[in-house]
C-alpha cells in the first residue's frame, strides 16, 4: 500500500470563498483520483489528477469548480471554488497502485460551509 | 449509474454470516470491495479480476460473475470489528483504472 496524507483535515468556510486541499504520497504514483463523499452517501469520483496535463473530470464536475493540479508523481491539489453550502462533503484522493491494481485513499477532508 | 448494492442494511449478532450484493448495468474488468468505519477513509478487503476469484480474507470472501456483472461479498462468522459500510468499487471495461462506487451497505454486528 501506500502512506497518503491530507491537508487540510478539516475546515469550515464562508460561503463564495475558495479552499485548496493538498493530497501527499509516500512514493511515485502514476494515478490519483479525487472523490466526494456526501453526508451518509457513497463516493462520487470527480476527476482523475494526470500528472503534466489537465485533469480528466467526470460528469457534474468542471474545471472551474474544482481545479486540480498535479505538479509531481507524489503530491495533487483539489481547489473548491466560490463555495455553497452544498459543498459541505467528505473530499477523499486516492492513487492507484500497479502491483495491487487497486486504489488506496487518504484520511479525507471534512468540509464544512456556512 | 451507480452500482446496486443490497441490502442497504443489516444486522448480525457475532458469529452470524452476512452476505452483500453488488450489481452494475455495466460490462466489468474487476469488482473492488471496500469497508469504511464511521468518520474513516474506506479500507481496501479485496480485488475480484475478470475471470478469476479472489479470497483477501481468512473469513471473508468474495464472488464476481462477469457475465451477470454481479460480485457477492461473503462474511462468515461475523466478529464486532466487522461493522461498518461496505461499498463495491466497480471498473468498467471501457474506463480502466477508474472506480465507481456502489450505493453502500451498512453492516453492524451486536454482541
Amino acid at each position: 500500500s501506500a502512506v497518503i496524507s491530507q491537508k487540510p483535515s478539516r475546515d469550515i468556510c464562508q460561503r463564495g470563498t475558495s479552499l485548496t486541499i493538498q493530497c501527499q504520497v509516500d512514493s511515485q504514483v502514476t494515478m490519483m483520483f479525487w472523490y466526494r463523499q456526501q453526508p451518509g452517501q457513497s463516493l462520487t469520483l470527480i476527476a482523475t489528477a494526470n500528472q503534466g496535463s489537465e485533469a480528466t473530470y467526470e460528469s457534474g464536475f468542471v474545471i472551474d469548480k474544482f481545479p486540480i493540479s498535479r505538479p509531481n508523481l507524489t503530491f495533487s491539489t483539489l481547489t473548491v471554488s466560490n463555495m455553497s453550502p452544498e459543498d459541505s462533503s467528505i473530499y477523499l484522493c486516492s492513487v492507484g497502485l500497479a502491483a495491487s491494481k487497486t486504489q488506496y485513499f487518504g484520511p479525507g477532508t471534512r468540509l464544512l460551509v456556512l | 449509474q451507480q452500482p446496486v448494492q443490497s441490502p442497504q442494511a443489516v444486522i448480525l449478532r457475532e458469529g452470524e454470516d452476512a452476505v452483500i450484493n453488488c450489481s452494475s448495468s455495466k460490462a466489468l474488468y474487476s469488482v473492488h470491495w471496500y469497508r469504511q468505519k464511521h468518520g474513516e477513509a474506506p479500507v481496501f478487503l479485496m480485488i475480484l479480476l475478470k475471470g478469476g476469484e479472489q479470497k483477501g480474507h481468512e473469513k471473508i470472501s468474495a464472488s464476481f460473475n462477469e457475465k451477470k456483472q454481479q460480485s457477492s461479498l461473503y462474511l462468515t462468522a461475523s466478529q464486532l470489528s466487522y461493522s461498518g459500510t461496505y461499498f463495491c468499487g466497480t471498473e468498467e471495461l471501457r474506463r480502466a483504472n477508474n472506480l465507481f462506487f456502489g450505493t453502500g451497505t451498512r453492516l453492524t454486528v451486536i454482541p
